[in-house]
């Protein structure tokens, strides 16, 4: 049974300061999901990962992949308030042209303060 | 087409009753499934259709969640003699496999919050 584990997960830090996020799986996969849900809303798509030392940046967050140690990464530099949510990796077990449900983390709470 | 649609947006009903929730899909998008949220957790996949067959169903999926996808538009989930353990939030997503640089990549919709009292 595949196994996504998030930590922290509880984060709250300053604005300005940078973090990592770090999301591990227990199982051999080349493409990972990155999502932001906000209090009450859906979860909107932030990174899509989808080979070994794959790396995507949009503004002030960054993710990268490593397949071979299972691990993949969501940077936050310069932390804003707005980036303040709740972030999920998700791992899609099938690698080549399957496909199946995502299997999500149980998500980063991170709280930016001014 | 703006996204993944679901109806309704919040259910009330007592224990016992059934309940059909509603997805439409992003319109180019062959694949469609459904997830289920409860608080402060990730969501859970549940079932997965490509097109109008059913090919992956979760073992969360209980002989009382049916889905159907007719003609490989629309999708309904339906609960049936509800318990209070069913409350959550029920979230539909879509993708598609035509676009390689995205494979898989999942959009949702804003989810059926359920309550069964």
């Amino acid at each position: 049974e595949l196994k996504v584990e998030q930590n922290p997960l509880f984060l709250s830090m300053q604005e300005g300061k940078n973090y990592t996020i770090y999301c591990n799986y227990s199982t051999t996969s080349d493409r990972l999901y990155w999502y932001r849900q906000d209090p009450g809303k859906s979860l909107e798509s932030l990174f899509v990962l989808l080979s070994n030392g794959a790396v995507k940046q949009e503004g002030r967050l960054m993710a990268s992949l490593d397949t071979k140690a299972r691990l993949s990464t969501l940077h936050i530099t310069a932390a804003v308030h707005d980036l303040s949510a709740t972030y999920f990796c998700a791992v899609d077990p099938y690698s080549g042209g399957g496909a199946d449900g995502l299997t999500f983390g149980k998500g980063t709470h991170l709280i930016i303060q001014p | 087409d703006t996204g993944v649609s679901q109806d309704p947006r919040h259910k009330i009903t007592k224990r016992g009753q059934n309940v059909t929730f509603r997805c439409d899909p992003i319109s180019e998008h062959n694949r469609l499934y459904w997830y289920r949220q409860t608080l402060g957790q990730g969501p859970e996949f549940l079932t997965y259709f490509q097109n109008e067959a059913q090919l992956e169903k979760s073992r969360l999926l209980s002989d009382r969640f049916s889905a159907e996808r007719p003609k490989g538009s629309f999708s309904t989930l339906e609960i049936q003699r509800t318990e209070q353990g069913d409350s959550a939030m029920y979230l539909c997503a879509s993708s598609s496999n035509r676009d390689s640089s995205s494979y898989n990549e999942q959009f949702f919709g804003p989810g059926t919050r359920l309550t069964v009292l």
